[in-house]
């Protein structure tokens, strides 16, 4: 079955440790996206990118790196530089940007605390 | 600025009964308008996509209307289920390459 996966589904981090979350796509999709969803709110763009080893920040890309050495993956680091990295963290990938009509596949998300 | 508003924040009703959500939005040039329906602790799931000449679009007990020329979207779902307790996110595309806008979403409850 084609999807999207992210991984782990539930992660602690002590403050002041770097961690990685894990984001693999087998749809062939040319575009990934990072989001962040925080308790009532809505999804906010951290990063996102259209091809490999090319990515652009989002509106909320301090404190978060990312990179796209193969299609298939788009790891999402989470930094210490980031203060309040607790949230709920969601992949996307789409064939190709906006317009598509194909919109985009969300993977199950992570959930990232900070202990 | 590319904007989506959605109304309300929350909405608690009966099991069997009827429901609509609102959607505004800002967003230009406008290329498409969807709605995502998230289960708590999952990703969105598309239910609906409409395009500028498109004004209605069903998947089953949802039906999602579109007044491109008011900026406006609305959700119906009809004879509500239990499973129909989730966030329901508006989200519309813009022309060219750039990333869907997102509403805040509609956190329904229906209650038995």
């Amino acid at each position: 079955d084609g999807g999207i996966t992210q991984s782990p589904k539930y992660l602690f981090r002590k403050e002041g440790q770097n961690v990685t979350l894990s984001c693999e796509q087998n749809l062939n999709h040319d575009a990934m996206y990072w989001y962040r969803q925080d308790p009532g709110q809505g999804l906010r763009l951290i990063y996102y990118s259209q091809i490999v080893n090319d990515f652009q920040k989002g509106d909320i890309a301090e404190g978060y790196s990312v990179s796209r050495e193969k299609k298939e993956s788009f790891p999402l680091t989470v930094t210490s530089a980031q203060k309040n990295p607790t949230a709920f963290y969601l992949c996307a990938s789409s064939p190709q940007q906006g317009a598509s009509r194909s919109g985009y596949t969300f993977g199950s998300g992570t959930r990232l605390t900070v202990v | 600025k590319n904007q989506v508003e959605q109304s309300p924040q929350s909405l608690i009703i009966l099991e069997g009964k009827n429901c609509t959500l609102q959607c505004n939005y800002t967003v230009s040039p406008f290329s498409n308008l969807r709605w995502y329906k998230q289960d708590t602790g999952r990703g969105p799931v598309s239910l609906t996509i409409m395009t500028f000449s498109e004004n209605t679009k069903s998947n089953g007990r949802y039906t999602a209307t579109l007044d491109a020329d008011t900026k406006q979207s609305s959700l119906h779902i009809t004879a509500s289920q239990l499973s129909d307790s989730a966030s329901y996110i508006c989200v519309v595309g813009r022309e060219g390459n750039t990333p869907l806008v997102f509403g805040k979403g509609t956190r329904l409850s229906v209650i038995a």
